[in-house]
């Protein structure tokens, strides 16, 4: 068990649809990240927040956004779904300064 | 931009035996962290082992251990004494030192060990 938690383990929704994952990190830990993962595009990286703040960017479609909140958890949005949308998503924490990220057991999704 | 390869897709070894994951990554910063991370059927993502960039000494981790070959940008993961509970796939990751911003972990494309009793 990393510490880090996500919520709903899994989630089945229609395309047109919006949903909402959410993750707490481990105690102490001001970063947090969310990661994609399918099968034609591997691990890619979506978005990085620190202590509240965005931090960086990745591949992520402006369908999606995220924030964290004041008590460090974060949510990503997912909004107008499509069937490429199915994947497993991940988030990931790591400690201030530090240079391991911790991942959670990950929300999959599947769009029909 | 970096990128981290990782060639083979699939590997197998026999129990007790003792298997090398190859990796390679392209970088022009000359500190930065490696890591191996392990996903099992479950699908959780298990950190295996880290290697900071600046350490001459390659990393140890129990029966894992890693030869890094930093000028040929080469970060192999050997297992020793396998064990069934090896079998998953392995991810070799790129991280740049810290700085508190874009510190996202780079991917490959992982790699399938089985293990055969």
């Amino acid at each position: 068990d990393s510490g880090v938690t996500q919520t709903p383990k899994h989630l089945i929704t229609a395309t047109g649809q919006r949903v909402t994952l959410r993750c707490s990190p481990r105690s102490g830990d001001l970063s947090v990240y969310w990661y994609q993962q399918s099968l034609d595009q591997g691990l890619q990286f979506l978005i990085q927040y620190y202590n509240g703040e965005e931090r960086a960017k990745g591949n992520i479609l402006e369908r999606f956004s995220a924030q964290q909140f004041p008590d460090l958890h974060s949510e990503l949005n997912l909004s107008s779904l499509e069937l490429g949308d199915s994947a497993l998503y991940f988030c990931a924490s790591s400690p201030p300064a530090g240079d391991t990220q911790y991942f959670g057991p990950g929300t999959r999704l599947t769009v029909l | 931009a970096q990128t981290v390869t990782q060639s083979q897709p699939e590997m197998s070894v026999q129990e007790a035996e003792t298997v090398t994951l190859s990796c390679t990554y392209d970088t022009s910063e000359s500190d930065y962290y490696l890591f191996w991370y392990k996903q099992p059927p479950s699908r959780q993502m298990i950190l295996v082992i880290r290697q900071e960039a600046y350490k001459q000494q390659n990393a140890t981790e129990n029966r894992f251990s890693v030869n890094f070959q930093k000028a040929a940008k080469s970060f192999s993961l050997k297992i020793s004494d396998s064990q069934l509970g090896d079998a998953a796939m392995y991810f070799c990751a790129y991280r740049r030192v810290y700085t508190g911003a874009n510190s996202k972990l780079t991917f490959g494309k992982g790699i399938t060990l089985s293990v055969r009793p």
